[in-house]
């Protein structure tokens, strides 16, 4: 089974654009979390969707939001972009069955430089 | 909401000696616990996980505790190799949730 794929793998964008990231989850599972990885705030969750509906978010700005696909296959967007944007931006899939199995299994993440 | 705690955040063994990571949580209503590995330039990788029905457990050369009363958790690597070299991170979540609180994290190195 192909892993968490996410597009692109690198990105440089400079203050006051928008970005789009891409993430393809491992087949079958139908829920997409993104966080957000810095050396000084660790990971941090930002969102995630479930059967193309947003079902938790963590504490970040609304410039950052996301979607997800009838194919589960999820986006998430970042508007007016700051230097501390800057992070390795991570997706994660998870199964999710109604028995509760919340195993996630993360991409290989973003990473993107706001210069 | 949650807050994760992890000791050490640097953690240096020889090759063959055990090493251990600890962590706190805060919820009591967490009860699902994942432990990472994250190889440089590399995502998470899950490389064990228990749930608050279960004391201990173990695959191979891993193995995790989990203490409810106290809410503590525990990795523990036995016989280390130099490919154990990485960034460990443990995580709290609630079953059913997909929303993981991670602890800082710990960086690993065994020398040969």
């Amino acid at each position: 089974k192909a892993g968490v794929t996410q597009t692109p793998r690198y990105l440089i964008k400079t203050r006051g654009q928008q970005v789009t990231l891409s993430c393809s989850p491992i087949s079958g599972h139908r829920s997409v979390s993104w966080y957000q990885q810095t050396p000084g705030q660790g990971l941090q969750f930002l969102f995630e969707y479930f059967s193309e509906t947003q079902r938790n978010k963590g504490n970040f700005p609304g410039r950052f939001s996301g979607r997800q696909f009838s194919n589960s296959r999820s986006e998430m967007n970042v508007s007016t972009l700051e230097l501390g944007d800057s992070a390795l931006y991570l997706c994660a899939s998870s199964f999710l069955a109604d028995h509760l199995y919340n195993e996630q299994f993360f991409g290989p993440g973003t990473r993107l430089t706001v210069l | 909401g949650e807050n994760v705690e992890q000791h050490p955040s640097t953690l240096s063994v020889q090759e063959g000696d055990s090493a251990v990571i600890k962590c706190t949580y805060s919820d009591s209503a967490s009860n699902y616990f994942p432990w990472y590995k994250q190889e440089l330039g590399k995502g998470p990788q899950l490389i064990i996980d228990i749930r608050s029905n279960v004391g201990e457990k173990k695959d191979q050369r891993i193995a995790v505790t989990l203490n409810k009363t106290a809410k503590h958790f525990s990795l523990h690597i036995t016989e280390t190799q130099p490919e154990d070299s990485a960034v460990y991170f443990c995580a709290a979540s609630k079953e059913g949730y997909s929303t993981l609180t991670f602890g800082k994290g710990t960086m690993l190195l065994v020398s040969p």
